[in-house]
Order: structure tokens, then C-alpha cells, then sequence
């Protein structure tokens, strides 16, 4: 029974089309974020949601958005894409760091993007 | 801004032999964590270290943090072949998510 699961795993497109990751969590996190992982592995964050509020990494462009239908899902959507955007990216969930939490992540299999 | 800084990145060690990785974080982080990644694969927590001086061991793998140098180590004793992986640590910054070392790429040869 998968923690954090996304689709597709795998994923091919042209330059300039839109595209979507799904992502859900059945852990009953309230917490849910997108990281990047290029070609060196370097992982960045992208993004993090909860039900209240979107904290969004600035250096992220505004083609990358985020939607959440409820606090198990938090999808990824992206426009107009560009070659630079071929990477892994990472769906994870915990619960909010807090008095009492450990503020851990649960890493979703990962989707890999290539742009051509 | 919290930067996670690791080395080395890349260590080719043979198996028998005991190693560390280090961490240096640059601001408070009130948590350290340790996970690793297996190529092609997602991130698997290894250690959460919650407070200066924790320690905590699994199997041959111990991590250790102390939050006043702000450095972190995971220390390999007698490697294997199956450690070969990459292994990052993270802190938090204050705000929601963890920010993360470049990775340290580990191959453990026989």
C-alpha cells in the first residue's frame, strides 16, 4: 500500500506543451511539497501546501503551479514547457513541524520529465 | 537562508573499511535528517536527529549531530557493497520543507 504514490512515472514531450503530475499521500499528512532533482541530483524545493497555505520557492517560474483538490493530493502542473525543465521531480508529504513533530519526509517514487 | 553544504560528494571506498560524511549547515536548523537514494529510485529516510549531541546507529551506519559546530556526520563502519548509494542530509530552515546537501555519491567496492 503505497505511502506517496505520483503518475506517470515516466514522461516525454515536445517543447512548449502543457503537462500534469499527479500526486497523493494516504498518510493522512496535512503537509504536501514538489522538489526538483536535476541531472546531478541536486534537489531543490518547489513548493510546499497545506490546506491553508502555499509557500512557493521564488526562484521557481510562474509556468509551475501547483493544485491541491484536498489535503491528499497536490498535483503539478506545468505550461509552456522548456528543455531546462527535464529533471525528476519528487512529491513528498509530512506533518507540519511542530511542537511534537519530527517534521519527516515521505518521498513519492519520483516522475522523470524529459523535454525534447 | 539555510545552505546544507556535504563532503565529499564523491567517495569510493573499498568493503571493510569505515568512513564519514560530513554536514555543515549554515544557520540554525533545529533538526537534522540523513536519507538515501538508490539510483533511479525515491529517498529513503535513514535518521532524524532532533537535538544537539543525538546519536543514533542502524546497522553499520551511525549519525551523530552537533547543533553548536552546526555539523553533522554519518559514519560507516566496515562497509558493504549494499551502502552503495547516495546519501544527502537535510535541515530545516524555519519554514515549511527541507532544504538539502548536494549528496554525497557513495561506492563501495569489493
Amino acid at each position: 500500500d503505497t505511502a506517496v504514490s505520483q503518475t506517470p512515472k515516466y514522461l516525454v514531450t515536445q517543447m512548449g506543451n502543457d503537462k500534469s503530475i499527479k500526486c497523493e499521500q494516504n498518510l493522512g499528512h496535512d503537509t504536501m511539497y514538489w522538489y526538483k532533482q536535476d541531472s546531478k541530483k541536486f534537489l531543490k524545493i518547489m513548493f510546499s501546501y497545506n490546506n491553508k497555505e502555499l509557500i512557493i520557492n521564488e526562484t521557481v517560474p510562474n509556468r509551475f503551479s501547483p493544485k491541491s483538490p484536498d489535503k491528499a493530493h497536490l498535483n503539478l502542473h506545468i505550461n509552456s514547457l522548456e528543455l531546462g525543465d527535464s529533471a525528476v521531480y519528487f512529491c513528498a508529504s509530512s506533518r507540519r513541524g511542530g511542537q511534537g513533530n519530527i517534521g519527516e519526509l515521505f518521498f513519492g517514487e519520483g516522475s522523470r520529465l524529459t523535454v525534447l | 537562508e539555510l545552505k546544507v553544504e556535504q563532503n565529499p560528494l564523491f567517495l569510493s571506498m573499498q568493503e571493510g573499511k569505515n568512513y564519514t560524511i560530513y554536514c555543515n549547515y549554515s544557520t540554525t536548523s533545529d533538526r537534522l535528517y540523513w536519507y538515501r537514494q538508490d539510483p533511479g529510485k525515491s529517498l529513503e529516510s535513514l535518521f532524524v536527529l532532533l537535538s544537539n549531541g543525538a546519536v543514533k546507529q542502524e546497522g553499520r551506519l551511525m549519525a551523530s549531530l552537533d547543533t553548536k559546530a552546526r555539523l553533522s556526520t554519518l559514519h560507516i563502519t566496515a562497509a558493504v557493497h549494499d551502502l552503495s548509494a547516495t546519501y544527502f542530509c537535510a535541515g530545516r530552515g524555519g519554514a515549511d520543507g527541507l532544504t538539502f546537501g548536494k549528496g554525497t555519491h557513495l561506492i563501495i567496492q569489493p
